[in-house]
């Protein structure tokens, strides 16, 4: 079955950390994947996708992720976390044939002074 | 980038009655969906809204209970009926545009408790 994955409900970092938030998803086809944001009382936000070429994939607000073939995973990063960034972070994937997105259980990211 | 008007942005609304919650692009798109996100979880969609055409729904919902409208290509509506506690969610408005433009674009979400 297609599915993705965000294996930590929540992630806790200092700021000035570096920070990363995990995604994996089940093999099928060639997915599209994504990263989106919620801050409270807003809507969702894209940050980046991933359709083909370079696997390290550059965002919004400084963010990247990188694709891994190998291990299906689609993981968001950002070298140095700000306070600001605490919000609730969906991966996502489009597969192939469909132009919905299917997302992940979502992750908290908490970034302490 | 595409912008969404949802509407209303909330409701309170008693057992057994219907909500019809209305979305507007401010450009026309190619596709229209709508997502359900429940208290403390996921997004989940319900169905992709199609122009001139009855809905697609996914497993587990059904046009009874969520009629779709889209009457044209920057406007649909999602009507929530016979509600019951278990309504209780944000439904997000979503839409992609073009046939290559890949991300899709959400509405600010209606927030439905349902008592």
């Amino acid at each position: 079955a297609q599915s993705v994955a965000q294996p930590e409900d929540q992630v806790n970092v200092a700021e000035g950390n570096p920070l990363t938030v995990k995604c994996t998803y089940s093999v099928s086809g060639n997915p599209y994947l994504f990263w989106y944001v919620q801050y409270p009382n807003r809507g969702l936000q894209f940050l980046l996708k991933y359709i083909t070429g370079d696997n390290l994939v550059k965002g919004s607000y400084g963010f990247e992720a990188e694709f891994n073939k190998s291990q299906t995973s689609f993981h968001l990063k950002k070298p140095s976390a700000l306070v600001s960034d605490s919000a609730l972070y969906f991966c996502a994937v489009r597969w192939t044939g469909r132009r919905a997105l299917t997302f992940g259980s979502g992750t908290r990211l908490q970034v302490q002074p | 980038s595409a912008v969404i008007s949802q509407k209303p942005s909330r409701d309170i609304c008693q057992r057994g009655t219907s909500l019809t919650i209305q979305c507007q692009v401010d450009s026309q798109v190619t596709m229209m969906f709508w997502y359900r996100q429940q208290p403390g979880q996921s997004l989940t969609l319900i169905a992709t809204a199609n122009q001139g055409s009855e809905a697609t729904y996914e497993s587990g919902f059904v046009i009874d209970k969520f009629p779709i409208s889209r009457p044209n290509l920057t406007f649909s509506t999602l009507t929530v009926s016979n509600m019951s506690p278990e309504d209780s969610s944000i439904y997000l408005c979503s839409v992609s545009q073009g046939t290559t433009n890949e991300k899709l674009f959400f509405g600010s979400g209606t927030q439905l408790s349902v008592l």
